[in-house]
């Protein structure tokens, strides 16, 4: 069957460290994948694409890698601010305009 | 830009209730998703029109879920009859096909509206 999994448990990191979040998928051949960052009580707020030729993307503190191979995508925020603490969405589009989400990894970034 | 409006914000109700949800896309944009967000089941794609067209609704749980798209500036997601299941954040986005770019780049989400049917 086709999934998308990120790590169902909080991360939590010191302030300055690099957080890495997981995205793993199966059954499915995304042209791209995506990730959104989430704050509680708002919607998803678009951060980065990344297209199954590209192996990383990065923007500002930001970088996503994407193995077509592995079918993984790894979400890297480095010199960490408790102001990335949110909740943080893997999604993949299947085809047109539909995208799958993940459930969200829940991040926290301790001062 | 305003962004994606909804309203209602928060709707609480009874069940077997009719609920209305609302939304306003970012003007231009030509893609309006609907999605259900729940602690059990995450983020779900319920339905989503181009051009004011339903392009794929396999999202939609079951008949007492409908939703329209009268113009490019407004679509409802309505429940009938409500049952306390149903309870969640829908969210509506928005999106635009932009040059050189995949399909499905980019979704400008609303706020939400959280529903709690009782």
């Amino acid at each position: 069957s086709q999934k998308i999994e990120q790590n169902s448990e909080a991360l939590n990191i010191q302030e300055g460290k690099t957080a890495t979040l997981t995205c793993n998928y199966t059954n499915y051949s995304p042209a791209y994948l995506q990730w959104y960052r989430q704050d509680p009580g708002r919607g998803p707020v678009f951060l980065l694409l990344i297209r199954e030729n590209e192996k990383e993307k990065r923007k500002e503190r930001l970088k996503v890698t994407f193995d077509t191979t592995l079918k993984q995508s790894l979400f890297h925020i480095t010199a960490s601010q408790p102001a990335d603490s949110a909740t943080y969405l893997c999604a993949i589009n299947t085809g047109g305009f539909k995208t799958i989400f993940g459930a969200g990894t829940r991040l926290f970034v301790k001062a | 830009d305003a962004g994606v409006i909804q309203s209602p914000r928060h709707e609480v109700t009874e069940m077997g209730q009719e609920v209305t949800l609302r939304c306003k896309p970012i003007s231009g944009h030509d893609y309006l998703f609907w999605y259900r967000q729940t602690m059990m089941r995450g983020l779900e794609l319920l339905i989503y029109f181009n051009n004011n067209v339903p392009i794929d609704d396999s999202g939609m749980p079951e008949d007492r879920f409908s939703a329209k798209m009268p113009n490019a500036s407004f679509s409802t997601l309505k429940i009938q009859p409500s049952e306390p299941r149903d309870s969640a954040v829908y969210f509506c986005a928005s999106s635009t096909r932009t040059s050189g770019s995949p399909a499905g780049e980019t979704q400008y989400f609303g706020p939400g509206t959280r529903l709690l049917v009782l």
